[in-house]
């Protein structure tokens, strides 16, 4: 079953602008990953969060976790045409080995 | 260093079928999962598989079954496909005490007609 819910499930924006996607979730964890996918192929790992971090940058990249709320925002600045994709949240829970729980993902298309 | 690689990248099977997927995980890493996408939904857990052995599993039925080598790559099997088994089935490897890191191939494209 999925972790959690991903909102926007869509988002069109003009290359330039910001991209904020949020990510919540059910249970403890361990950490939250943030994947980008292009076009139904692989996933490719953008950033790890740590349950007792609250913000991480990599990048045009920022990431907040909030464990009170169970919630996760994925900030992407002056956004690319080549950002194009969808984005999953995933979580490692606490206690669940090291498999990964995905979210519903978010498809992100940045317009010229 | 190598990436994960997934063969083939696209296959079509007829329902009641058997097939084998497989994957070569990333160099250093010596955990595989394997994960079902459906279309237009996140991946779903199926299992992994540490030094040769499941290693957790997720809700599939038995006819999900896999094997790892001793050099780390692994197959994921399922028999009797039935149409809901099409699927983006993707391999991730990753070293058993890093909870990140994980490092995906770029999947199979199973269509069961």
């Amino acid at each position: 079953s999925q972790q959690g819910e991903e909102d926007p499930q869509a988002l069109s924006i003009q290359e330039g602008e910001n991209a904020t996607m949020n990510c919540s979730y059910k249970t403890s964890i361990n950490n939250l990953q943030w994947y980008r996918q292009n076009s139904g192929r692989g996933l490719v790992h953008l950033i790890l969060i740590r349950s007792n971090e609250r913000e991480k940058h990599s990048g045009r990249l920022r990431v907040t976790l909030d464990t009170s709320k169970k919630s996760s925002s994925l900030l992407i600045t002056a956004s690319r045409a080549a950002d194009t994709a969808s984005y999953f949240c995933a979580t490692v829970r606490t206690g669940g080995g090291n498999k990964l729980t995905f979210g519903t993902g978010t498809q992100l298309k940045v317009e010229l | 260093e190598t990436g994960v690689t997934q063969s083939p990248t696209h296959l079509i099977k007829t329902r009641g079928q058997q097939v084998t997927l497989r994957c070569s995980s990333q160099s250093g890493h010596n955990t595989v999962s394997w994960y079902q996408q459906a279309l237009g939904q996140g991946p779903q857990f199926i299992f992994q598989y540490y030094r040769e052995e499941e290693n957790g599993r997720g809700n599939f039925p038995p006819r999900f079954s896999g094997l790892q080598f001793p050099n780390y790559s692994s197959e994921l099997n399922v028999n009797a496909l039935e149409l809901d088994d099409s699927a983006l089935y993707l391999c991730a490897s990753s070293a058993r005490l890093d909870p990140g890191g994980y490092t995906f191939g770029s999947g199979t494209r199973l269509t069961v007609v």
